[in-house]
């Protein structure tokens, strides 16, 4: 199985809303991430986990708040997000955070924040 | 901040032709990648080039990387409508293990 699956694919909430992103793979890989992807822009990194550890957290709102509960589901919870929160989140999974492994993609979760 | 910077940003061309997409980064890598994504779904694994190698083949892909000049090139060879995707190219840089992402160039393959 060389699948990572993300729910829901499509989510539109309020401003005042409490959701949740879930992402899962069971390939074994020790290393989980976080994307947001704009229109028309490539994907910017947000979280890394490592071994289910927080490893990298590139300076994104608390809004945002990644859980790793195991090692193969990883969880972006979302909180007064704004509009321009809009956009797509990508989950991937990689054998290690290292360089040199290659990372596969869920489909994403189209995210609309009204 | 974005290291890679594709070229073109589209490309237009008809089924059977090649398709020649490059990426040109401004500091050292460790390895290369490039990624297709079909429209507003995840990102595919196309090819792996270290920084120590020139080039690399996958099926109709080849990629050539050329360090002294800071640019990889990837082509698609007798193209078909399917290949029809945005294809970005992404950079670790050395000492690092995350990926950069280029802005990515949008090709369309018309049968």
């Amino acid at each position: 199985d060389t699948e990572v699956t993300q729910t829901p694919k499509h989510l539109v909430m309020g401003m005042t809303n409490k959701k949740s992103l879930k992402c899962e793979q069971h390939m074994g890989h020790r290393a989980m991430y976080w994307y947001k992807q704009k229109a028309k822009k490539p994907p910017e990194l947000m979280f890394v986990y490592s071994y289910e550890k927080l490893s990298i957290n590139e300076s994104v709102p608390s809004r945002f708040s990644p859980e790793c509960p195991n090692s193969s589901l990883l969880n972006l919870h979302l909180h007064a997000l704004q509009p321009e929160d809009s956009a797509l989140y990508l989950c991937a999974s990689s054998q290690a955070q290292f360089s040199s492994y290659e990372q596969y993609f869920g489909p994403g979760t189209r995210l609309t924040v009204t | 901040s974005q290291q890679g910077e594709e070229d073109p940003q589209a490309l237009s061309i008809q089924e059977g032709e090649n398709a020649t997409m490059n990426c040109s980064y401004k500091t050292s890598i460790n390895n290369l990648q490039w990624y297709r994504q079909n429209s507003g779904r995840g990102l595919v694994h196309l090819i792996l080039i270290r920084s120590n190698e020139r080039e690399k083949h996958s099926g109709r892909l080849r990629v050539t990387l050329d360090t002294s000049k800071k640019s990889s090139s990837l082509l698609i060879t007798a193209s078909r409508a399917a290949d029809t995707a945005s294809y970005f190219c992404a950079t670790v840089l050395s000492g690092y293990s995350t990926l950069t992402f280029g802005k990515g160039t949008m090709l369309l393959v018309s049968p």
